[in-house]
């Protein structure tokens, strides 16, 4: 079975400090792997996606993620927060094996605070 | 270059009416997706199409018909709307890569429905 488990449904940052929001996995197939942002009223943008080039991904405005096959894990991270990153985030992962299809993760609203 | 548009952005509805919900995708991609969205709950597969002529249900079917008219548009029906389909909708199409790893999904800024 597929699911992404995304460990915080909320993280507050202050402004300038670092961003960490969880992902845990669990396929039992090479999975892809994606972060994306929602901005309040608006459709989701792809941040970044992992498909097995490199471990580490780096995607737009300076968020970065790390597949951690071992631990299951596809962190979103970013060193310095800034307030247009507040948002809705979302993991997503399609295995390999199940004709096209994308499971998402509940989601983690980022505040960051002024 | 439009991307994923869909129709309409609002719609309400009184239990029971129906109303067609439209997707088009101009990135000649051959997968394409319908999903809900709830608060709490992130996005749930209602249904997809991996290329022209073929659609599967996802996670969440009941209650809706779709129809991929072509390789352009996929199109979401709700024959008689309950209120418990009040969400917002987004249509997504990606590419569908050989070997193991398929493509981005890019979406439609999606339709606010509300069921009363």
């Amino acid at each position: 079975a597929q699911s992404v488990t995304q460990l915080d449904s909320h993280v507050s940052v202050s402004e300038g400090t670092p961003v960490l929001l969880r992902c845990n996995y669990s396929s039992s197939y090479s999975p892809s792997l994606f972060w994306y942002v929602q901005h309040p009223n608006k459709g989701l943008q792809l941040l970044l996606k992992y498909t097995s080039a490199a471990t580490l991904v780096k995607g737009i405005n300076g968020f970065e993620a790390e597949f951690k096959k071992s631990e299951t894990s596809f962190h979103l991270t970013k060193p310095s927060a800034h307030m247009s990153d507040a948002a809705e985030y979302f993991c997503v992962v399609s295995p390999a094996n199940t004709g096209n299809q994308f499971y998402f993760g509940t989601g983690t609203s980022l505040t960051v605070i002024p | 270059n439009a991307g994923v548009t869909q129709t309409p952005k609002f719609q309400v509805l009184k239990t029971g009416q129906s109303m067609t919900l439209q997707c088009a995708q101009d990135m000649n991609h051959n997968s394409m997706y319908w999903y809900r969205q709830d608060p709490g709950m992130g996005l749930r597969l209602i249904y997809y199409s991996a290329s022209e002529g073929t659609t599967d249900k996802g996670e969440v079917p009941n209650g809706y018909n779709v129809s991929r008219l072509n390789k352009r548009e996929f199109s979401l029906r709700l024959e008689s709307a309950a209120p418990s389909q009040t969400s917002v909708y987004f249509c997504a199409s990606s590419e569908a890569l050989a070997g193991a790893f398929l493509g981005t999904q890019y979406f439609g800024p999606g339709t606010r429905l509300t069921v009363l």
